[in-house]
């Protein structure tokens, strides 16, 4: 089975600090995901990576950044932390093009 | 612009009875569709996918269809259980990357 583990299920910050949300999986998969859902808005695309230190931006990128320095870790990054951030963050990961993404069960942000 | 969309918010089902959870997507060029089920306080799970050149596949309980012609997806659940009430997302691959989900559909399942 793919496991994509999420480092924390919930995670409570203030404003203007730095955060980091860390997403490993272990079945040696290409690409990697980063994903917020909100009430109403569904699923939205924040960065992805599709090999090591390669990133590229999705639909909803302000705000963030991404790390990817080994191949079983993708690392999402709030640079300075706001209320608007506070959501649910999923990481996804899957083997290649024609495979589905497979999630980790998310991490529960708030930003207080 | 491109969307992907289920028909119903919600839907309640009789403990037993088959489920039909559907979908419409907007990009003819999409050739690859997912099915997930999300359970609270969980991340969504993967069910079941089908490419554009299949119009049905069969899994455990599931099927999923295709009718290309006027864009719709549907999941067929059968013999719906207590445990298959979750909210059911389709996605659809827009390019070689992107998903785009729909909102999902709440599934009840009633004893």
């Amino acid at each position: 089975d793919v496991k994509v583990t999420q480092s924390s299920r919930y995670l409570v910050k203030r404003t203007g600090e730095k955060v980091f949300l860390e997403c490993v999986q272990d079945m040696d998969h290409e690409n990697m995901f980063w994903y917020r859902q909100d009430p109403g808005l569904g699923l939205r695309l924040i960065y992805f990576s599709y090999d090591v230190k390669m990133k590229e931006k999705g639909d909803i990128p302000e705000g963030y950044s991404v790390s990817r320095e080994k191949k079983e870790r993708f690392s999402l990054i709030l640079e300075s932390a706001s209320t608007n951030q506070t959501s649910m963050y999923l990481c996804a990961s899957r083997r290649g093009l024609n495979q589905p993404q497979h999630f980790g069960d998310g991490t529960r942000l708030s930003i207080l | 612009g491109e969307s992907v969309g289920l028909h119903l918010p919600t839907l309640s089902v009789q403990e037993g009875d088959n489920s039909i959870i559907n979908c419409a997507y907007s990009n003819s060029a999409s050739d690859y569709f997912i099915w997930y089920k999300q359970e609270s306080g969980k991340g969504p799970q993967f069910i079941i996918d089908i490419r554009s050149n299949m119009d049905k596949r069969q899994g455990q309980r599931v099927t999923v269809l295709l009718n290309k012609t006027v864009k719709h997806l549907s999941l067929q659940i059968a013999a719906t259980q207590p445990g298959d009430s979750a909210v059911y997302f389709c996605a659809e691959r827009s390019n070689d990357y992107k998903l785009s989900f729909g909102a999902g559909t709440t599934v009840t399942v009633r004893a």
